[in-house]
């Protein structure tokens, strides 16, 4: 089955500085990646995703890269504040029956102010 | 649209005692999951339903875990008996699977603490 390894486990940036979390994924069929924010005490919400047809896709403040190739992708978030606080995860899917997703291991962001 | 409603949102109990987890999906969506949340192993797919049949169950620990999806519009995910070392955070999430919309809504969650 798929496999996606996260990292890193724990990223701690300065207010304004750049935050770069990165995924791996094992099963070249997959073709769905999202990512989802989870704030402290709260459910997993979807931030942003990527289909493997498109190498890159911006949402205002946050960015997300595929590399088909490697199997990894990233995401990226601009000029951090502190409410971007959060463990962010990755997820991949292959176009299957049920939408199963396999997520990664969660990043904790901590944005200094 | 109400989103997923899971009940309880907080749940006590002894250890050995019988716990069921509720969950509603939002209405229309095809799919459910049952998610397993702890510190130590991040969040785990318990099980997943497609048009309410389970497709994956190899999520589900062991045999004190139990889930149905007797109809569209409920799910439960039962523990009988109950560990102390069940207690996490447990999420119902539904998804639309027609296509590219593979978006997972997530419920508010259910707090267990076995004792």
């Amino acid at each position: 089955g798929e496999n996606v390894e996260q990292h890193p486990s724990t990223l701690s940036v300065q207010e304004g500085d750049s935050a770069v979390i990165k995924c791996t994924y094992s099963d070249s069929a997959s073709n769905y990646f999202p990512w989802y924010k989870q704030e402290l005490g709260k459910r997993p919400q979807l931030i942003i995703d990527i289909r493997s047809n498109v190498g890159e896709k911006k949402d205002q403040r946050i960015a997300v890269t595929l590399n088909k190739t490697a199997k990894h992708f990233s995401l990226h978030i601009t000029e951090t504040q502190p409410e971007d606080s959060a463990v962010y995860f990755c997820a991949a899917s292959m176009n299957n029956a049920g939408n199963m997703l396999t997520f990664g291991g969660g990043t904790r962001l901590m944005v200094k102010p | 649209d109400a989103g997923v409603i899971q009940s309880p949102r907080h749940e006590v109990t002894e250890m050995g005692q019988e716990v069921t987890l509720r969950c509603k999906p939002i209405s229309g969506h095809n799919s459910l999951f049952w998610y397993r949340q702890t510190m130590m192993r991040g969040l785990e797919l318990l099980i997943y339903f497609n048009n309410n049949v389970p497709i994956d169950d190899s999520g589900m620990p062991e045999d004190r875990f139990s889930a149905k999806m007797p109809n569209a519009s409920f799910s439960t995910l039962k523990i009988q008996p109950s560990e102390p070392r069940d207690s996490a955070v447990y999420f119902c999430a539904s998804s639309p699977s027609s296509g590219w919309a593979r978006e997972q809504y997530f419920g508010p969650g259910t707090r267990l603490t076995v004792t």
